[in-house]
């Protein structure tokens, strides 16, 4: 099956700072989603971005379906972005579920 | 916006019992889903449901899961008899259509089986 692989798994930051979360994945999809999980446990969409660009305030994300990729730009990081990033990709030989990657655990220091 | 919800937002109960969590998809949603993550780790597929029956399950989702839908809001999970590795965070997604839609995502019921 599809493997989706996210980079880095920790990542620590000062406030302020920008920052680039990666994944990857092994095979074409149709659905490439991003999350950030709040220190509650909530998922949050982020992202719908099989591919292309796209931004929302200071995120933004871009995905090269071709080469089998996505990245989730953060800039001007706050402390409430800390959490965890993840990357869920749907395929083609699935109409419905979503693969999740391991997630990239960031931690904004004030 | 328009949201999923789900209840309760947080669920304890004895190895042995049945649980049902209970989530509102948004309304003109078609495709409800069901996924779980144990503390620490990735997110997983259990389940999709699509016009009253299931499109699709995982290995996870055995004999001891069932899901319904029953009534033109409610999309439930139904845990026959919990085991101490049920203890997890539920997540119910649903999306208008299927085949790469986007899901959207409940707030998470916290299953602890003791």
């Amino acid at each position: 099956g599809i493997q989706v692989e996210q980079s880095p798994p920790d990542l620590i930051l000062q406030e302020g700072a920008n920052s680039t979360l990666r994944c990857n994945f092994s095979d074409s999809v149709n659905n490439l989603q991003w999350f950030h999980q709040n220190p509650w446990g909530q998922l949050i969409n982020l992202f719908y971005i099989p591919s292309g660009t796209k931004q929302n305030g200071r995120l933004s994300a871009t995905t090269v379906a071709t080469e089998r990729y996505s990245l989730l730009y953060i800039s001007s990081s706050q402390t409430t972005d800390s959490g965890v990033y993840f990357c869920a990709v749907g395929v083609f030989a699935s109409n419905y579920q979503l693969i999740w990657g391991a997630g990239t655990k960031l931690i904004i220091k004030p | 916006e328009p949201e999923v919800t789900q209840t309760p937002s947080h669920q304890v109960t004895q190895m042995g019992q049945e649980v049902i969590l209970r989530c509102v998809p948004i309304s003109n949603h078609l495709y409800f889903y069901w996924y779980r993550q144990i503390l620490g780790q990735k997110v997983e597929f259990l389940v999709s449901f699509y016009n009253n029956e299931i499109s699709e399950k995982s290995e996870i989702f055995d004999d001891q899961f069932s899901v319904e839908r029953p009534d033109g809001s409610n999309f439930t999970l139904k845990i026959r008899s919990t085991k101490l590795e049920d203890s997890a965070m539920y997540f119910c997604a649903s999306s208008d259509g299927g085949g790469g839609d986007t899901q959207y995502f409940g707030p998470g019921t916290r299953l602890t089986v003791l």
